[in-house]
C-alpha cells in the first residue's frame, strides 16, 4: 500500500522566517507525482506545488519550494519568508502511474505563523 | 479557471436519513473524487469516477454510494446516515492521464444527529 507520512502535527514559525514541513512517502514505483496543498481555516484546498519523480530539479513556486530527495523518499515543503497568511493546514500527497490520478494524502501539518 | 462547486457548505441530518451531496465541475475533467476529512486522519478517499457511469471504491466506501450520470456531476449518497458519518466532505476533479493537481470544492460539513 502506498503511504504518505507527515510526522509534524503542529509547527510554529516566526513571521519572516523560513520553515520546512516534512513529508516522506513509500512506493516501489519509479514514476509518481508529489503534491503539496494548503488548507486555510476557511476549508478550501489550495494547490501549492508539484514534483515529478523524474524531475531532476527541485520544484519552486514563489515562496514555496519542494526539497525532493528521491533516495530518502522525502518531499519536504520549504516556505521562505513566512507570512501570517501562511497559517493553515498543509497536506502532502502522492499519485502513481496508471491509477487515474488517484491521490494518497498524509495526515497534515498545522502551521502557525507568529507575529 | 477551474471551478468545483458543492451543493451545501453545512448540512444537518438525522440518523437514518438518506443524504445526497452534489458536486459539479465546469472544466470537462474526466476524474471526480469524494473524500472525507477528519482531524488527525487527513483526507480519505471514499469513491472516485473516471467516466460517466463508472465508479471505483476508495479506501472507505462502506456506508456510501455514488452516482455519475453526467460528466460534470458526481453525487455522494449516504443511504442511511449514521453519527459516525459526521465529517467534512470534499469533492475534487482532475484530468485523467498524467500527474495533475486535483481541484477541490469548498467542502460540505455534515452533521448527523
Amino acid at each position: 500500500a502506498q503511504k504518505i507520512t507527515q510526522t509534524q502535527p503542529g509547527m510554529f514559525v516566526q513571521e519572516k522566517e523560513a520553515v520546512t514541513l516534512d513529508c516522506t512517502y513509500d512506493t516501489s514505483d519509479q514514476s509518481y507525482g508529489l503534491f503539496w496543498y494548503k488548507q486555510p481555516s476557511s476549508g478550501e484546498m489550495i494547490f501549492l506545488i508539484y514534483q515529478g519523480s523524474y524531475d531532476e530539479q527541485n520544484a519552486t513556486e514563489g515562496r514555496y519550494s519542494l526539497n525532493f530527495q528521491k533516495a530518502r523518499k522525502s518531499a519536504n515543503l520549504v516556505i521562505s519568508a513566512s507570512q501570517l497568511g501562511d497559517s493553515a493546514m498543509y497536506f502532502c500527497a502522492m499519485t502513481r502511474a496508471n491509477t487515474g490520478n488517484q491521490f494518497y494524502f498524509g495526515t497534515g501539518t498545522s502551521l502557525t505563523v507568529i507575529p | 479557471d477551474v471551478k468545483v462547486t458543492q451543493s451545501s457548505r453545512y448540512l444537518v441530518k438525522r440518523t437514518g436519513e438518506k443524504v445526497f451531496l452534489e458536486c459539479v465541475q465546469d472544466m470537462d475533467h474526466e476524474n471526480m473524487f469524494w473524500y472525507r476529512q477528519d482531524p488527525g486522519l487527513g483526507l480519505r478517499l471514499i469513491y472516485f469516477s473516471y467516466d460517466v457511469k463508472m465508479k471505483e471504491k476508495g479506501d472507505i466506501p462502506e456506508g456510501y454510494s455514488v452516482s455519475r450520470e453526467k460528466k460534470e456531476r458526481f453525487s455522494l449518497i449516504l443511504e442511511s446516515a449514521s453519527t459516525n458519518q459526521t465529517s467534512m466532505y470534499l469533492c475534487a476533479s482532475s484530468l485523467l492521464r498524467g500527474y495533475y493537481e486535483q481541484y477541490f470544492g469548498p467542502g460540505t460539513r455534515l452533521t448527523v444527529t
